[in-house]
């Protein structure tokens, strides 16, 4: 079975600062993507980036880029200028790319940005 | 396009009654899939629905059970409610069931059980 494990319960970050959400995970598995989650107080989750791991090349949206680690099996969320926005519970998720199998997330790092 | 919705966004319920929730997936998007969230067990996955059919089940008893309707829209029923049920009940939809589809979330219906 597959695990994720966000060592981060909580984090803070000042305004316009960046700040490193860290990410490990735990599978036999070689095809999967790799997903990142913010829940903000609202609490719609929404999908901020994910990660195919047979693409080296590590993704980038805007603000929001991750470093992935293959053989480390680490997969950490970077996000620069950090804005008030960014405040919310962020979610490190696995998904199998074979047999349509679910999403498996970790706890959550709760990120608050200071003004 | 309207994004997910679901109903009612806030329960209280008490030990041993039963409760519905409701899904209504984005138009035109054919799986549904149900999430329990909790402070002590985050994220865990309850139940996948698609075209009618549940095509995955997590690790949970059976009082917590679901369904789809043709239209897409799904609902889950606890049964015999305990305590340990208060939780965020998310739904997310996708337009097919490949991991290439990305899952959109509703805003969760949050249930209390007293």
């Amino acid at each position: 079975a597959q695990t994720v494990t966000q060592s981060q319960p909580e984090m803070s970050v000042q305004e316009a600062e960046t700040v490193t959400l860290s990410c490990t995970y735990d599978t036999s598995e070689n095809n999967y993507y790799l997903f990142w989650y913010k829940q903000p107080p609202s609490r719609q989750m929404i999908l901020v980036i994910r990660q195919e791991a047979y693409k080296q090349q590590n993704a980038t949206e805007n603000r929001f880029s991750v470093n992935f680690q293959k053989a480390a099996k680490s997969f950490s969320l970077k996000i620069s200028d950090s804005q008030l926005g960014d405040t919310a519970m962020y979610f490190c998720a696995f998904r199998r790319n074979s047999g349509n199998t679910p999403l498996v997330f970790g706890k959550g790092t709760r990120l608050s940005v200071i003004a | 396009k309207a994004g997910v919705t679901q109903t009612p966004r806030y329960l209280i319920k008490t030990r041993g009654q039963q409760v519905t929730l409701s899904c209504s997936p984005i138009s035109g998007h054919r799986s549904v899939s149900w999430y329990q969230q909790t402070p002590g067990q985050g994220l865990q996955f309850l139940f996948e629905y698609f075209s009618e059919t549940q095509r995955n089940k997590g690790n949970f008893p059976g009082r917590f059970s679901g369904r789809q309707f043709s239209n897409s829209r799904s609902e889950m029923n606890v049964s015999t409610l305990e305590l340990g049920d208060s939780a965020l009940y998310l739904c997310a939809s996708s337009l097919g069931r490949d991991v290439t589809y990305e899952q959109y979330f509703g805003p969760g219906t949050r249930l209390t059980v007293t």
